[in-house]
């Protein structure tokens, strides 16, 4: 199984701030790695696929790179609207596995 | 609009058995890859299990805490896609997700919430 360690857990950051979020993957996936937002009582909304692919309607803020086992998630001129948990995904082998999550709080 | 909706959780005793429903609309149902993921109270995303489209093959694989016990299955002609659960432990309350997506998950639904207490 393949897992993900998203770092950090938890940030408290401010608006207009620039957020880095990682993924590494216990061995290499490629590029098969997809970021999610889920606020509070919501579903998970894709936000990035393919690693660094856009997703149409998703604010051009975010922004993903890497491939292998390192990714990052960067969330630039952070906004109010984006307290939430961040989560990554890989889908280059089964079983299917998520990263534990990373919350972001807005100060 | 595109979307989908789960149905069919509830409260039922360890060891018991329900059946979840995911209806799709507004988007080419038969082709899709359906997932099924659950979210514990207060904890993470957890992969449950997939079922593929007809045409490639109508494949189901699981994640290991639920195989032998969880089944998914599809309809085409009602764009529903079921998950059966049997013999629930506590640990399998959770919100449960479908999704669509053979590699990114690119619609979800609302969720269903499935409560195991005795």
């Amino acid at each position: 199984e393949i897992v993900l360690t998203q770092s950090p857990d938890f940030q408290s950051v401010t608006p207009k701030e620039k957020v880095t979020i990682t993924c590494r993957a216990s061995q290499s996936i490629g590029d098969s790695l997809h970021w999610y937002q889920q606020k509070p009582d919501q579903s998970p909304r894709l936000l990035i696929k393919d690693a660094s692919q856009s997703i149409s309607g998703v604010p051009s803020r975010f922004s993903g790179s890497g491939s292998g086992t390192d990714f990052t998630l960067t969330i630039n001129s952070l906004e109010a609207e984006d307290a939430a948990t961040y989560y990554c995904h890989q889908s280059s082998s089964l079983p299917i596995t998520f990263g534990q999550g990373t919350r972001l709080d807005i100060k | 609009e595109v979307q989908l909706v789960e149905s069919g959780g509830g409260l039922v005793k360890p060891g018991g058995s329900l059946r979840l429903f995911c209806t799709g609309s507004g988007f080419i149902f038969s082709n899709a890859w359906m997932n099924w993921v659950r979210q514990a109270p207060g904890k993470g995303l957890e992969w449950v299990g997939r079922i593929k489209s007809k045409p490639d093959g109508e494949t189901r694989d699981y994640a290991a805490p639920v195989k032998g016990r969880f089944t998914i299955s599809r309809d085409d002609s009602k764009n529903t896609v079921y998950l059966q659960v049997n013999s629930l432990k506590t640990e399998d309350t959770a919100m449960y997700y479908c999704a669509t997506g053979g590699y990114y998950m690119d619609i979800w639904g609302k969720g269903t919430t499935v409560t195991v207490s005795s």
